[in-house]
């Protein structure tokens, strides 16, 4: 299993500004996902961050809006540029157990609120 | 993304009942089926999984049901409890190495 720490749990932000989320992971994955989820609904995939190598985005998030860092294999950042109040929702930082289950763990979460 | 859709949106169960959820997918590449169970303020937790080779997997009172030729999987609760009241998401992966694409998820009530 892999014990996943977010901060900040959640953040009221005003509009315009950027907030930075982190994601701390207490063993070594070679694969870590940001996935958004937004008010009473599913969850969709920002993006896929390997260490060493650009974020893959999925279609309608970019890299300017979205930017992300990996700097090792128990670390990762998302940043939210430029807030608006669309931006409101749940940001959670998953990561991928090792072996043929791969099964996908999960942080509890940081909930931001974009005013 | 695939698309993987969920049904129904909401259900309310009494207790000792049985509830059913519904999936369906559409990409045949698929080879993971797991269930997310989510309960308020918490990121979601892996219930329980499938792999297309089996037509069903039972963890204690959770069972997932798989048709792989109709493209379609359940998660039946059996003698639901009102802990169980939560959200639940059916998922899908295709090639290892890819994220899992989540249905919309049910909300389920269990009334004691």
């Amino acid at each position: 299993s892999a014990v996943i720490s977010q901060k900040p749990s959640r953040d009221i932000c005003q509009r315009g500004t950027s907030l930075t989320i982190q994601c701390q992971v207490d063993s070594q994955v070679t694969m870590m996902f940001w996935y958004r989820q937004q008010p009473g609904q599913s969850l969709t995939l920002i993006a896929t961050a390997n260490q060493g190598s650009e974020a893959t985005y999925e279609s309608g998030f970019v890299i300017d809006k979205f930017p992300i860092s990996r700097p090792n294999l128990t670390f990762s950042t998302l940043t939210v540029s430029n807030m608006s109040p669309e931006d409101s929702s749940i940001y959670l930082c998953s990561v991928r157990a090792g072996g043929r289950s791969g099964e996908l763990f999960f942080g509890e979460g940081s909930r931001l609120t974009v005013l | 993304q695939q698309q993987v859709k969920q049904s129904p949106q909401s259900l309310i169960v009494q207790k000792g009942g049985i509830s059913i959820i519904n999936c369906a997918y559409e990409n045949t590449a698929f080879d993971y089926f797991p269930w997310y169970q989510q309960f308020p303020g918490k990121g979601p937790a892996l219930l329980i999984a499938i792999r297309p080779d089996v037509s069903e997997k039972k963890e204690g009172r959770f069972t997932i049901s798989f048709n792989k030729s109709a493209k379609q999987f359940s998660l039946h609760i059996m003698d639901s409890q009102p802990g169980d009241s939560a959200t639940y998401f059916c998922a899908a992966r295709g090639q290892a190495g890819t994220a899992l694409i989540f249905g919309k998820g049910t909300t389920l009530s269990v009334s004691s």
